[in-house]
């Protein structure tokens, strides 16, 4: 089972650095996956996603990229601000292409410094 | 704001009582997936209703249960509640896309504290 505890994998990074938070995932049938960022008391919010025939998805200074090959994924986000603050949780969805279930990463802190 | 509410924010109730937790879907979705979130951990898939009919349900007890209405609102109900049913509930819509992939979209959440 699952690691229960506060314990998170942290990221501290200055102001206006660059930010890479990766994700492993295990099922290699998933076929979609989500960068959910939450604040503190607050629910996750959509940040970026991208479909298995992709290896690369750009937003607005985000970009998730996607290896297959070694199940792994990953979050930069450009110039990081305060803001960013928060856990940030990659999800992938197993159910092979149905609409239910996304499995979530245990979660990576992110922390920015002025 | 994602347009999905939740009621009520917070709760606190007591071993083997019994609770109902409240979701508002955001305007045009019609699939409503439930999680738990324990402290420190990522949310954990409950169950997913679709208009109106479970959709896939994760590895929780039959004491979870659920509802979703014709307006798409959904409800979750936890019996017998025990301690470690103490976690944040989240809800979150989505579109129910046909043979699609949709994303799904949070609420804020329902703080649960069983003592």
């Amino acid at each position: 089972g699952e690691s229960v505890g506060l314990h998170l994998p942290t990221l501290s990074v200055q102001e206006g650095d660059n930010s890479i938070i990766n994700c492993a995932y295990s099922n290699s049938a998933s076929d979609y996956f989500i960068w959910y960022k939450q604040e503190s008391g607050k629910g996750p919010q959509f940040i970026i996603d991208i479909r298995s025939n992709m290896d690369k998805r750009q937003g607005q200074r985000v970009t998730v990229l996607l290896n297959k090959t070694v199940k792994h994924l990953s979050l930069q986000i450009a110039a990081t601000q305060p803001g960013d603050s928060a856990v940030y949780f990659c999800a992938e969805n197993r159910g092979g292409g149905s609409n239910y279930k996304l499995t979530f990463g245990k979660g990576t802190l992110l922390t920015v410094n002025p | 704001e994602t347009g999905v509410t939740q009621s009520p924010t917070h709760l606190i109730k007591t071993r083997g009582q019994q609770v109902t937790l409240r979701c508002s879907s955001q305007s045009g979705h019609n699939t409503v997936s439930w999680y738990q979130q324990a402290l420190g951990q990522g949310p954990q898939f409950i169950f997913q209703y679709y208009r109106e009919e479970e959709n896939g349900r994760g590895n929780f007890p039959p004491r979870f249960s659920g509802l979703q209405f014709p307006n798409y609102s959904s409800e979750l109900n936890v019996n017998a509640l025990e301690l470690d049913d103490s976690a944040l509930y989240l809800c979150a819509s989505s579109s129910g896309l046909a043979g699609g992939i949709d994303t799904q979209y949070f609420g804020p959440g329902t703080r649960l504290t069983v003592l």
